[in-house]
């Protein structure tokens, strides 16, 4: 069965340093999201991204914040410089984007630790 | 915000019917409903969705109500894998892009 696959499963990093996360959707889904949970808390909606350009975003997608599906497969999420509030498990989910049919299929996450 | 209300949390004996109920009262007509479940700090898992009738796949029955105001996600069978955080969600009938918002959800614990 597709899934969408995700690296790196964990990485730690110093604050201020930049962080790319990686995912590669389902393979003939068109439309792309980034999400985020930090422990204990609600899964919040970061961005999505559809004919490679962001359709929208929430107002935690700041400009330390950028997305980008650089080879028509990889989806990709890029924090310039990190925060210490920045650490969360992130998540990438792909849908058709079908009408009534547009389930999100997620990936198993990246958990991202800031020191 | 989430548009809809679940119970915080319920437990199931392992084997027995699961029933998790969701109200959205403000629902749409052209607002289908879909669940989710996590289990531990995985992603999000598609359980199923509906807009009027009655479904049923492989995983859980979901049973809408007449006036679509309240619904009921129901495991036939429920397993200690079973285990995880509910959400329900709504969304409209729409093509494209959508931004599922995630509310608590029910943390349905099974019981052994």
């Amino acid at each position: 069965e597709p899934e969408v696959t995700q690296t790196p499963s964990h990485q730690v990093t110093q604050m201020g340093q930049e962080v790319i996360l990686r995912c590669v959707p389902i393979s003939n889904h068109l439309y792309f999201y980034w999400y985020r949970q930090i422990l204990g808390q609600k899964v919040e909606f970061l961005v999505s991204f559809y004919n490679n350009e962001i359709s929208e975003k929430s107002e935690i997608f700041d400009d330390q914040f950028s997305v980008e599906r650089p080879d028509g497969s990889n989806f990709t999420l890029k924090i310039r410089s990190t925060k210490l509030e920045d650490s969360a498990m992130y998540f990438c989910a792909s849908s058709n984007g079908g009408e009534g049919t547009g389930e999100l299929f997620f990936g198993e996450g990246s958990r991202l630790t800031v020191l | 915000d989430a548009k809809t209300t679940q119970p915080t949390s319920m437990d199931c004996a392992e084997g027995r019917a699961a029933n998790l109920p969701c109200n959205h009262s403000t629902i749409s007509g052209n607002e289908y409903v879909y669940w989710y479940r996590q289990i531990h700090s995985q992603g999000p898992q598609y359980i199923i969705h509906g807009l009027k009738n009655n479904e049923t796949n492989e995983m859980a029955s979901l049973i809408i109500t007449e006036d679509r105001k309240s619904s009921t996600l129901i495991l036939p069978h429920a397993t200690l894998r079973d285990t995880a955080v509910y959400y329900c969600i709504v969304r409209p009938a729409t093509s494209g892009t959508y931004k599922y918002i995630f509310g608590t959800g029910t943390r349905l614990k099974v019981l052994a």
